[in-house]
Formats: structure tokens, C-alpha cells, sequence
């Protein structure tokens, strides 16, 4: 399974775009990036999800280089309510069991007023 | 509509108790998973079930835990001789489809088990 890595934490302010980024340096052909967020007292929740190049939805935006050795989470307009972890896996699109089910520690972001 | 459910939402249980813990996926999803995640770490694997057959059991710490899913709907981890290492949040999630990490995984909001 590909290791990821993320930073612990960051901090920013209300209105800025936040970046985080994820390595994972031995990414499969057949692997996908998937970003979770997580708030205190409550289950991780989906983000969005991507295999090259760029994604965006409602929420985020997901840029993954062409070497797909990292990706970065984009989170536009940050308010006080985007203070929660965010957690990075990567893992197969088909399977059961837990391909690409490995959390880590993800990135604790702060948004400060 | 209703999303995974779990109870009870806060156990405090002596050492050396036996727990149940009970999820509620949604309706209709094939896959179910367990994870126990420990206070300022991420989530970790414990189980996974599609349907009613227990497909992983990989992450599961020790024989004293122990899950089912009978039905292919409702899912009991059960821990036996508790221990205060079992302090933890334990997390369940159901997919719709077969596994995999392009599945969206639709997450409950655990429950807090506490050992004394």
C-alpha cells in the first residue's frame, strides 16, 4: 500500500485559499487519491476524490501533477467551520477489505477570525 | 435521508467487562467497516464486511474482539475482558458498493468507549 505523508497541522485565516498537500511517493497505476474530513465528535466525512490532473466539486479543489507522487487539497474562501483534520488515502479503485483504507494522522487545520 | 447510526454513543465500561456496540448502515449498502481510532490519531482499520460475510478481519487487535453482521445489515463489535487500551472511539462506515477506495465510505459518529 502507498505511504502518505501530510503535514500535522497549518493555520490560516478567514476568506484565504488553504493548500495542503499529500505525498505518496509509491502510488500504483491503479491507485486513487481520496481526501476526508474529519470534525471533533463526529465521523470522517468525503471530500473528494481524484486520479490525475485536476478535480473540483462544491467543496474543493484536487491537483494532482502528472507524476502523481503527491497531491493538494484546495479549499477555497476558507471560513472558522473549515477548522477540522483532513485526512489523505490513497488505494485501488476495486477491492474489499482494506486497500486504501489507511487514515494516518492527517493534517489538523486551523482557521483563525 | 438517515445516514449510519451508532449506539450507544458514550460506554463506560470496568475492566475486564464485555461490550457490544451496535451500527446501523444505511439501508441497501453491501459494505461495512470498523475502525478504532484513538484520541488524536487518524482512524484504523479493524474490519470489513460485505453482506453478511466477513471479508477482513486483518485489523482486529486481539481475539478478544470480535464482529458480525448476521443479516448483511446490522453489525455488533463486540469486546470481551475489556481493557483500559481499549479506550478509543470506534467509528463505523458502510458503502454502497463492494469496497474499494473509489467507494465512498458514508461514516457514523462512533462511539466513545471508556475502560476504567
Amino acid at each position: 500500500l502507498a505511504k502518505t505523508t501530510q503535514p500535522i497541522s497549518m493555520d490560516s485565516y478567514e476568506g484565504q485559499e488553504v493548500n495542503i498537500t499529500c505525498s505518496h511517493n509509491n502510488i500504483a497505476t491503479n491507485d486513487y487519491i481520496t481526501w476526508y474530513q474529519q470534525f471533533p465528535s463526529q465521523g470522517p466525512r468525503f471530500i473528494i476524490q481524484g486520479y490525475k490532473t485536476k478535480v473540483t466539486n462544491e467543496v474543493a479543489s484536487l491537483f494532482i501533477p502528472a507524476d502523481r507522487k503527491s497531491s493538494t487539497l484546495s479549499l477555497p474562501r476558507v471560513s472558522l467551520s473549515d477548522t477540522a483534520v483532513y485526512y489523505c488515502l490513497v488505494g485501488p479503485a476495486s477491492g474489499g477489505g482494506a486497500d486504501g483504507l489507511t487514515f494516518g494522522k492527517g493534517t489538523h487545520l486551523i482557521i483563525q477570525p | 435521508g438517515a445516514g449510519v447510526s451508532q449506539s450507544p454513543r458514550y460506554k463506560v465500561a470496568k475492566r475486564g467487562q464485555d461490550v457490544a456496540l451496535r451500527c446501523d448502515p444505511i439501508s441497501g449498502h453491501v459494505s461495512l467497516f470498523w475502525y478504532q481510532q484513538a484520541l488524536g490519531q487518524g482512524p484504523e482499520f479493524l474490519t470489513y464486511f460485505q453482506n453478511e460475510a466477513q471479508l477482513d478481519k486483518s485489523g482486529l487487535p486481539s481475539d478478544r474482539f470480535f464482529a458480525e453482521r448476521p443479516e448483511g445489515s446490522v453489525s455488533t463489535l463486540k469486546i470481551q475482558r475489556t481493557q483500559q487500551e481499549d479506550s478509543a472511539v470506534y467509528l463505523c462506515a458502510s458503502s454502497t458498493l463492494a469496497g474499494g477506495s473509489t467507494d465512498t465510505q458514508y461514516f457514523g459518529p462512533g462511539t466513545r468507549l471508556t475502560v476504567l
